[in-house]
């Protein structure tokens, strides 16, 4: 059981230059989220899902666009990547909204931007 | 003021030591409360659910003080293993749980 799988684990872009990350889960979760994670910043949410073919924006949507074209699936764009988009990159999902519903997380994408 | 705050630490206790860390919060309307582990490069796990009532999981005790807006992660018998960052998420009514920056705890030998 995969759980949820990003991809790439690492990558290293230069300013203005365009990536997609890509978040799949194989646990039928409806919900699915991006955030972003910086020191003495804690996880802050960039976009997240309540299902297929909808997205929503979170605290920190700037510079990102997010697509939910099948369900299991969540993508993140950088259209021109900053060197503020220097982050580590967590997707995460969870089965819905019921509060006691866990979020179960991928193992992130270290991205850097030069 | 962060809906969520952690001291960020870092705890520094010996082994079999026992640890407590709070974390306060602001907007009462959230009914429920989790504690997270991240490990150093690693993504966040789930460790427990906090419950009003207090809930233990073997060495892990939480507890949710809405009275005085905090909730609390106590650790027994510390182990090397428990190193790790504890992270207090809230969640509520919305799809968005809040996450505290973390508190380190550094359990040593």
């Amino acid at each position: 059981n995969a759980g949820v799988t990003q991809t790439p684990k690492f990558r290293v872009l230069k300013t203005g230059q365009s990536m997609t990350l890509l978040c799949a889960q194989d646990m039928n979760h409806e919900y699915m989220y991006w955030y972003r994670q910086d020191p003495g910043m804690g996880l802050r949410l960039i976009h997240y899902s309540v299902g297929e073919g909808t997205t929503a924006k979170g605290e920190v949507p700037d510079g990102y666009n997010v697509s939910r074209l099948k369900k299991q699936n969540f993508l993140l764009g950088l259209e021109s990547a900053a060197p503020s988009q220097t982050s580590v990159y967590f997707c995460a999902s969870r089965f819905d909204r019921v509060d006691n519903s866990p979020l179960h997380f991928g193992n992130g994408t270290r991205l850097t931007v030069t | 003021r962060k809906e969520v705050e952690q001291d960020p630490g870092p705890f520094n206790v010996p082994e079999g030591a026992t640890v407590a860390f709070n974390c306060t919060y602001s907007n009462s309307a959230s009914q429920s409360f989790f504690w997270y582990r991240q490990d150093c490069r690693k993504e966040p796990k789930l460790l427990m659910s906090v419950y009003s009532s207090g809930n233990e999981d073997g060495r892990f005790t939480a507890q949710l003080n809405r009275a005085s807006q905090y909730i609390s992660l106590l650790i027994r018998d510390s182990k090397l293993s428990d190193s790790a960052t504890y992270l207090c998420v809230k969640g509520g009514a919305t799809n968005k749980l809040i996450f505290g920056t973390g508190t380190l705890l550094a359990v040593q030998p």
